[in-house]
């Protein structure tokens, strides 16, 4: 069965550090690969996504994320994070040809000031 | 375009009550979906809709009954609720030409007493 990971659940940084936020999933078929964001208090939204093409896309808000294909992975980074980044970040992998969506168990980003 | 929307935003019910959430999508999507959010458990699935008339379950649809009698309305049905069924409820929708971009509703806080 598809599955994603997501290696952290809690993540404290203060502002100005680098983050980098792991993503691992299983499936071996054709997927489209996200990053979803949800800011305290708010729904969730997309923050970046990767379909085919370059491996490294940028989303919004200074964050990127880069497809290693081999390791499975796709990890989320920003070079430098803000307080207003608190947030729960949630990987998802999109199975092209069972048309289903599989979501990783998220993880918290606790920007101190 | 107000884009998806559910309905109500928060709602306290007593173990053994019935209620229904209703989605409503308004970007001519085909696919629906309704997911719960847990602590630690991300987000899970629990029925979804790929076409007006149909539906199918996903990783967690016991206790829940959904339809989708309109193509642009996907409702969520607890014929009796329990208190492992109190959760932040997600609709979603998606188009299928459009990359597979998942659209988020704002969230249901459902609590069961």
């Amino acid at each position: 069965a598809q599955s994603v990971s997501q290696h952290n659940h809690h993540v404290i940084l203060s502002e100005a550090a680098s983050l980098e936020l792991g993503c691992n999933y299983s499936y071996g078929g054709t997927v489209n690969l996200f990053w979803y964001v949800q800011y305290p208090g708010q729904h969730l939204q997309l923050l970046l996504k990767y379909f085919s093409g370059d491996p490294l896309v940028k989303g919004i808000k200074g964050f990127e994320a880069e497809f290693i294909k081999s390791k499975f992975s796709f990890n989320l980074r920003k070079p430098s994070v803000q307080w207003s980044d608190t947030a729960e970040y949630f990987c998802a992998v999109y199975n092209t040809n069972a048309g289903k969506s599989t979501f990783g168990d998220g993880t918290t980003l606790t920007v101190k000031p | 375009n107000a884009g998806v929307t559910q309905t109500p935003k928060f709602r306290v019910l007593k173990t053994g009550q019935s209620m229904t959430l209703l989605c409503a999508q308004d970007m001519n999507h085909e696919y629906m979906y309704w997911y719960r959010q847990d602590p630690g458990m991300g987000l899970r699935l629990i029925h979804y809709s790929v076409g007006e008339g149909t539906t199918a379950k996903g990783e967690v649809p016991d206790g829940y009954n959904v339809s989708r009698l309109k193509k642009q309305n996907f409702l969520l049905g607890l014929e009796s609720a329990a208190p492992s069924q109190t959760s932040v409820y997600f609709c979603a929708s998606r188009h299928d030409g459009s990359g597979n971009t998942i659209y988020f509703g704002e969230g249901s806080w459902l609590t069961v007493v």
